[in-house]
């Protein structure tokens, strides 16, 4: 049983380059996050998606896209990045929107 | 004020002692509250949820929540070397949808 599976796990861009960050879960989960976490800042949210075929904007949405492709699929955009955007991204997923996450293994982007 | 605030530490209990962690929150509705670790380098993982007043234990973790004072806590009984990690506190407020607000985070170091 993987879980949450997040690639990649490193990624070094150019500023203004665009890349997908790729979620996965295999626990039949309903509910898919996106949370950038920062020094200082703890984790934030960016994107949440609490069903399939719907999505919300978090805390910190700005500079960034998802789309959740199906039920299990739930991927982040960057269109141009910026080094402001370097951080450690995390995807994590729950039953329910009121529950506890499972979270995938991280993705360390570093924007130059 | 912060949603969620956490004492950063580094916070350092000899193996076998009795580790306090704390976590306070805005005054806004609170619903619920999570307790994660992280160890360095890794994603968080989830420890245990807590709903209502009072005391709840999960094997050698105990989690308290008052929101009379806006606080909950977590006890990590008979602490061992491998309990060092990160604690974040995580709350979820009724009037803000499906978002969990996390703490920066405490650094629990277990001495030998």
């Amino acid at each position: 049983n993987a879980g949450v599976t997040q690639t990649p796990k490193f990624q070094v861009l150019k500023t203004g380059q665009s890349m997908t960050l790729q979620c996965a879960q295999d626990m039949n989960h309903n509910s898919m996050y996106w949370y950038r976490q920062d020094p200082g800042m703890g984790l934030r949210l960016i994107y949440y998606s609490a069903s399939e075929g719907t999505t919300d904007k978090g805390e910190v949405p700005n500079g960034y896209n998802v789309s959740r492709l199906n039920k299990r699929e739930f991927s982040l955009r960057l269109e141009s990045a910026a080094p402001s955007q370097t951080s450690v991204y995390f995807c994590a997923s729950s039953e329910a929107t009121g529950n506890g996450y499972t979270f995938g293994s991280g993705t360390r982007l570093t924007v130059v | 004020q912060k949603e969620v605030e956490q004492n950063s530490g580094p916070l350092s209990v000899p193996e076998g002692a009795i580790a306090s962690l704390n976590c306070t929150y805005s005054d806004r509705v609170s619903q619920s509250f999570f307790w994660y670790r992280q160890y360095s380098g890794k994603s968080p993982e989830l420890i245990m949820s807590i709903y209502s007043n009072g005391d709840k234990e999960d094997g050698r973790f105990t989690a308290q929540l008052n929101k009379a004072s806006q606080y909950v806590s977590l006890l990590i009984r008979d602490s061992q070397p491998s309990d060092s990690a990160t604690y974040l506190c995580a709350v979820r407020y009724r009037n803000t949808g499906n978002q969990f607000y996390f703490g920066t985070g405490t650094s629990l170091t277990v001495i030998p």
